[in-house]
């Protein structure tokens, strides 16, 4: 099992929908973050949270909203998306803020139709 | 403000051939720490390697090798012989603190696509 599992591995959704991309760690990190990685755009931060509650939003649309639950636990949920948000989404976890190295999950690859 | 660069789109090499990946960095801290990522077609980018600001070490790895220098602000990452396996995308990636406690930005460059031929 890898550290960090990312649920699903694909979605495709219609711009009406709604749905939620689920995180989960199991390396007892206490920081967790969501990034975008686009095909023409470096990968950017979207969300940073460090002992569940969010230190960090990076200007990112309210069509995203994130949760964490728990330390262990992330959730971005989305809603009227549109179709330049077609992208990997990723999430990673790191012990603590700070400088230590984050581990990544596989990515949510997702098509906004 | 934080900035990668790498200046190298995409690279092919033969493989058993030695390459080198270039990332160039700019931060007006004085402490930060430098990575390097590799992305798989997987997707998930797998942690290679972390150096702090304080220690200029060149450092290696089996067939992996990482030269900083902070006069010229790079820290570059050497593959040698390499192999198939090898072929991913490389993200070189900097850390700073921010003021607020417990949070911190990593900010990536845009990667560079290595490919190995058999």
């Amino acid at each position: 099992e890898t550290g960090v599992t990312q649920t699903p591995r694909h979605l495709v959704m219609g711009m009406t929908n709604k749905k939620s991309l689920k995180c989960e760690q199991h390396l007892g990190h206490n920081a967790m973050y969501w990034y975008k990685q686009s095909a023409k755009k470096p990968l950017e931060l979207m969300f940073v949270y460090n002992f569940k509650e969010q230190t960090e939003n990076n200007s990112v649309p309210s069509r995203f909203s994130p949760e964490c639950p728990n330390s262990s636990h992330l959730f971005l949920h989305l809603h009227t998306l549109q179709p330049e948000d077609s992208a990997l989404y990723l999430c990673a976890s790191s012990q603590g803020g700070g400088f230590t190295e984050a581990f990544f999950g596989q990515g949510t690859r997702l098509t906004v139709v | 403000a934080q900035k990668v660069t790498q200046a190298q789109t995409e690279i092919s090499v033969v493989e058993k051939e030695d390459v080198t990946l270039d990332c160039v960095y700019e931060t007006r801290d004085t402490t930060y720490y430098l990575f390097w990522y590799k992305q798989p077609p997987s997707g998930e980018l797998v942690f290679l390697i972390r150096r702090n600001s304080f220690d200029e070490q060149n450092e290696i790895s089996g067939r992996y090798s990482w030269n900083f220098q902070k006069s010229t602000s790079s820290f570059n990452f050497t593959i040698t012989a390499s192999q198939v396996v090898d072929s991913a995308v490389y993200f070189c990636a900097l850390s700073e603190a921010y003021s607020g406690a417990g949070s911190y930005q990593l900010t990536f460059g845009k990667g560079t696509k290595l490919s190995v031929i058999p």
